[in-house]
């Protein structure tokens, strides 16, 4: 167990609908990632969140939004969602998250979509 | 090309046998090489982190990095069936700890 948890565990929706996934980091741990793990891109990272600041900016799509809430926790808003969303959704979680290359990021258990 | 290219097999070997992953990157600026393990259904953790060119040993367990080639290995020695998972390389160039990630190779340990 990582210390990382993800909510909900399943997601099944409709196209067009919206989604909210939730993270609640590691204890201590100041920095969240969001990465999507489909099978034809592999794990790709999304955004990254230091402090309730957002850090660093991947591949996510303007449909989707972030943020991290004062108690660390972070949430990714999905909207108007397709079906090519459908995915893993992985939070990570780090002490820090400023550049130190040794820094370990901590995964979730992840958040399976299905866009129907 | 993609920035990091990785078989996703699947790699299928008998219980003992020693295993070679293997991954390839075009930037040469990537510095920082890591190996995440991820069981089915699980999120990925990591297993090796190296830096510099050359091996590292940790158990059963051996990374190689060639930055002149731009290669990277992972080797497992006497691989046991509970080493069936994905396997993920993961570089980044130091500046900002975002890895890139590789799609992962599948690997089967059978009995």
């Amino acid at each position: 167990d990582s210390g990382v948890t993800q909510t909900p565990k399943h997601l099944i929706t409709a196209t067009g609908q919206r989604v909210t996934l939730r993270c609640s980091p590691r204890s201590g741990d100041l920095s969240v990632y969001w990465y999507q793990q489909s099978l034809d891109q592999g794990l790709q990272f999304l955004i990254q969140y230091y402090n309730g600041e957002e850090r660093a900016k991947g591949n996510i799509l303007e449909r989707f939004s972030a943020q991290q809430f004062p108690d660390l926790h972070s949430e990714l808003n999905l909207s108007s969602l397709e079906l090519g969303d459908s995915a893993l959704y992985f939070c990570a979680s780090s002490v820090d998250g400023r550049g130190d290359p040794q820094e370990t990021q901590y995964f979730g258990p992840g958040t399976r979509l299905l866009v129907l | 090309q993609k920035e990091v290219e990785q078989d996703p097999g699947p790699l299928s070997v008998p219980e003992g046998a020693i295993v070679s992953l293997n991954c390839t990157y075009s930037n040469s600026a990537f510095q920082y090489f890591m190996w995440y393990r991820q069981y089915s259904r699980k999120g990925p953790e990591l297993l090796m982190y190296t830096y510099s060119s050359g091996n590292k040993e940790d158990g059963r367990f051996t990374a190689q990095v060639d930055k002149s080639s731009k290669y990277i290995s992972l080797f497992i020695r006497d691989s046991q069936p509970s080493d069936s998972a994905t396997y993920l390389c993961a570089i980044h160039s130091g500046g900002s700890y975002i890895p890139t990630f590789g799609r992962g190779t599948s690997l089967i340990v059978h009995p």
